[in-house]
């Protein structure tokens, strides 16, 4: 089976830095996602790892290993529009999957002033 | 912009009675995805399509089914609803290394 961990809730305060972690275990590895979600609202794609390293867009960075099965999401310089949910996903390399994305529960991060 | 629209956004239905969601693309995607989203559990697939009459299942298929007659129109069927399909049901599609998701439907099984 798949597995993908991630916390559920975190809390943060404006202007602090917040790391979400995520750690993994498939039968297949393609890629790593992370998305963000307001509340009642669609998933929308916020980074993107296939190789080690730290990926950076903005006040938003991601970092993956793949011999770690681990990544995590770092928000920098927080606003009270972050307060989200922050959805770690891998994307299998297995055929049988196609290229499906198989999604952690989500961590809800709270940004308070 | 992907261009995917959802149909309808919100939904109530009786327990018992068939439910057809429907997600339209409008660029030609090969591939598109079919996921419900509840508390606790996150986005789990159900079905999936990599081209016309092409469709296989996903994690959680059972009471579900799928087709795909035209490459912009993925729709979903739940042949008799039960209360456990309440939910919300995401449309995706997938472009390169991106994946782009629909607005939702708000599923309610009464």
């Amino acid at each position: 089976g798949q597995n993908i961990d991630q916390p559920t809730e975190m809390t943060a305060t404006e202007g602090a830095i917040v790391q979400i972690n995520c750690t993994y275990q498939t039968s297949g590895f393609n890629g790593l996602f992370w998305y963000q979600q307001h509340a009642g609202e669609a998933p929308t794609f916020l980074s993107y790892n296939v190789l080690d390293g730290l990926e950076e867009k903005g006040r938003f960075s991601s970092f993956l290993s793949r011999s770690k099965g681990y990544s995590y999401l770092l928000l920098k310089e927080l606003q009270m529009k972050d307060s989200a949910s922050y959805l770690c996903a891998v994307r299998l390399r297995s055929n049988q999957a196609g290229t499906a994305l198989i999604f952690g529960k989500g961590t809800t991060l709270s940004v308070s002033s | 912009d992907a261009g995917i629209t959802q149909s309808p956004r919100h939904k109530v239905t009786e327990t018992g009675t068939p439910v057809t969601l429907r997600c339209h693309q409008t660029e030609n995607h090969r591939y598109m995805y079919w996921y419900r989203q509840d508390p606790g559990h996150g986005l789990r697939l159900i079905h999936y399509s990599y081209g016309v009459k092409d469709t296989d299942k996903g994690e959680v298929s059972d009471g579900y089914s799928v087709s795909r007659s035209k490459t912009e129109d993925f729709l979903l069927t739940l042949e008799s609803a039960t209360s456990s399909q309440t939910s919300v049901y995401f449309c995706a599609i997938s472009e390169g290394s991106g994946y782009t998701f629909g607005s939702g439907t708000r599923l309610t099984v009464v």
